[in-house]
């Protein structure tokens, strides 16, 4: 089975701050990586899916890259309602693994 | 507009049987896969399995195959997640997702079900 593995695990950052997660699979996936946001108690939500493909509704300083094994999301200046948990998932033939999850947390 | 309304929280004993439910609506309920995913709380997500209501075809995860099954109704647009003898280490939200129309992670959710076993 196809791993993920997500970094960091913990994030601390101020609003305005550019920030980075990380996410590496095991194998390749071409780019079939999706990233969604999780608050407390709530079901995650799709921010970008096949790795740099906004989904509709989500502002602009979120965006996706990369290909194969390494992919990064990135929050181009963060905002108060973006202090959340984020995690990647990759999807390839009906068959999906989540990585552990970066908790965005503020300074 | 996509929606999946899931049944409300559950409490069993260890050994006790459980289905819950996920109706989908506002979309061709028999043409889009829905997972189902488990999450315990303060950990990441995990996917359980998949069903496509038009054919019924399932896939699962394997650490859950033969523990779950996975069904669907297409006449009443209801997706299911079922146990026949649930373990404490079943306790955990259980969210249903619908696939995108353009791609196969989850665009939709459910609101989630939790699920405790306990004796």
């Amino acid at each position: 089975d196809i791993q993920v593995t997500q970094s960091p695990s913990t994030l601390s950052a101020s609003v305005g701050d550019r920030v980075t997660i990380t996410c590496r699979a095991s194998q390749s996936i071409g780019d079939w990586l999706a990233w969604y946001q999780q608050r407390p108690g709530k079901a995650p939500k799709l921010l970008i899916h096949q790795a740099s493909r906004l989904e509709g509704g989500v502002p602009s300083r979120f965006s996706g890259s990369g290909s194969g094994t390494e992919f990064t999301l990135t929050i181009s200046s963060l905002q108060p309602d973006d202090f959340a948990t984020y995690y990647c998932q990759q999807y390839n033939s009906l068959r999906y693994t989540f990585g552990q999850g970066t908790k965005v947390e503020i300074k | 507009e996509v929606q999946l309304v899931q049944s409300g929280a559950e409490v069993r004993k260890p050994g006790q049987s459980l289905k819950i439910s996920c109706k989908g609506s506002g979309y061709r309920f028999s043409n889009y896969w829905i997972g189902w995913v488990r999450q315990v709380p303060g950990k990441g997500p995990e996917w359980v399995g998949i069903v496509y209501p038009g054919d019924s075809e399932t896939r699962y995860n394997p650490p859950f195959q033969g523990h779950v099954t996975i069904s669907a109704d297409k006449s009443t647009a209801t997706a299911y997640l079922q146990w026949s003898s649930l373990k404490a280490s079943d306790s955990a939200m259980y969210f249903c997702a619908r696939v995108k129309d353009d791609g196969d992670c989850f665009g939709s959710w459910g609101p989630g079900t939790l699920v405790t076993v306990s004796s």
